[in-house]
This record gives C-alpha cells, sequence and structure tokens, in this order.
C-alpha cells in the first residue's frame, strides 16, 4: 500500500504563471478530493470527484483553477494566471465507498508564488 | 455559517501531562466529526472518528468526546509524549462531502 501521493512536493512560480499538480490516490479509492490549506489554518474543501466526475466544487474554485481526473484514477489541480494569493498547501485526500467517511490525505503539494 | 473554532491555538506542557483539546461549531446538523494530526509541512493523519449518534470514541491514549447539542468535542491524552508533538484539527463533516476543519491546536510537548 503506497497510500496517496502528490507531485510535485514544492512549486516555486512566478505570478502569471500556469501551474499543475498530481494526486495519485490509493488504487481501489474512487473518492478523491481536493483541499487548500493556508499558513496557521485548517483545509478548506475545494473539489470532490467520484470516480472521473467531478460532483461538487466550492466557491474557492474561482474560474482560474480547474480539477480533472480522465480515467477516474489519478487527478490533476491546475491553476492558470497564478496569483500571490494562491500560495498555499494544496492536498488531496481519497476514500473508498466501503469507508467513505475515512479519506487519506497526501503529503500535499507547497506553493509559493512570487 | 457553518464555523469550526479550536482553543488553544497553542498549547505547550511537560511530558506525561495529561491534556484536553477543544472544538465547537456552530451547525449542531453534523454527518460526523474527526480529529486528525498534522506534523509541519505534512498531510493529514485521522485518529478519531465519531458518529453524530456516538458520544466518545477511544484509541490507545486518545478519547474524543461529542456533545452534538452544545456543539463541543473534546480530545484527551494521556500521558502526553514529545512524540506527541503535532498540529491537531477537529473537521465536522455535514453531508459526508463537506469537511470543515478548525484552524487548529500546536501541542508541544516538553521532555
Amino acid at each position: 500500500d503506497t497510500g496517496v501521493s502528490q507531485n510535485p512536493r514544492h512549486k516555486i512560480t512566478k505570478r502569471g504563471q500556469n501551474v499543475t499538480f498530481r494526486c495519485d490516490p490509493i488504487s481501489e479509492h474512487n473518492r478523491l478530493y481536493w483541499y487548500r490549506q493556508t499558513l496557521g489554518q485548517g483545509p478548506e474543501f475545494l473539489t470532490y470527484f467520484q470516480n472521473e466526475a467531478q460532483l461538487e466544487k466550492s466557491r474557492l474554485l474561482s474560474d482560474r483553477f480547474s480539477a480533472e481526473r480522465p480515467k477516474g484514477s489519478f487527478s490533476t489541480l491546475e491553476i492558470q494566471r497564478t496569483e500571490q494569493g494562491d500560495s498555499a498547501m494544496y492536498l488531496c485526500a481519497s476514500s473508498s465507498d466501503r469507508d467513505q467517511e475515512t479519506q487519506y490525505f497526501g503529503p500535499g503539494t507547497r506553493l509559493l508564488v512570487l | 455559517k457553518q464555523e469550526v473554532t479550536q482553543i488553544p491555538a497553542a498549547l505547550s506542557v511537560p511530558e506525561g501531562e495529561n491534556l484536553v483539546l477543544n472544538c465547537s461549531f456552530t451547525d449542531s446538523a453534523i454527518y460526523n466529526l474527526q480529529w486528525f494530526r498534522q506534523d509541519p509541512g505534512k498531510g493529514l493523519t485521522s485518529l478519531l472518528l465519531i458518529q453524530s449518534s456516538q458520544r466518545e470514541q477511544t484509541s490507545g491514549r486518545l478519547n474524543a468526546s461529542l456533545d452534538k447539542s452544545s456543539g463541543r468535542s473534546t480530545l484527551y491524552i494521556a500521558a502526553s509524549q514529545p512524540g506527541d508533538s503535532a498540529t491537531y484539527l477537529c473537521a465536522v463533516n455535514y453531508n459526508n462531502n463537506d469537511m470543515r476543519f478548525g484552524a487548529g491546536t500546536r501541542l508541544t510537548v516538553k521532555p
């Protein structure tokens, strides 16, 4: 069991650039979640997939953000035209239908926008 | 508005002490409540999950209680150890997909 993995672990970019993060959930998990965590705060829900379908999106997910899970396995989160306020830790979690209440979190991708 | 508040924001105790972390939430129509541990720069590890119909859950030296009517939960850590040093996050789940987190309590256990 390799757990939830996220890549890259760290990303530094200049304002206005696009960035893409990847999340690989636990293999048999069909539910996948993205969260954003700023310094000193708890994670905030961004979006949720069940298999390849994106079922919920937070209002925090502006039109510069897009998430995909094309084959119901790994997911990508893209941020276009990054702003300094996008600097945060982006966390991915997955769960199974059988135990959907228990979300397993990845180590996160820390983004710094200069 | 569904808000989750954790008090204190930071706590420092000597090794061996018993301690209590507090979590309060404004909307009592919860699905379940979880306590997580987060080490610096790392993801979250689930510690305890309490269903809305339950009053408490125990795992080793950890005990979590839930009082839904008053909108409160506590995490009790017995005989604290330096390895318990981490940030502890309370998360309230409202519809099984909408989990609201508190800002966390940063715990330091001094040897």
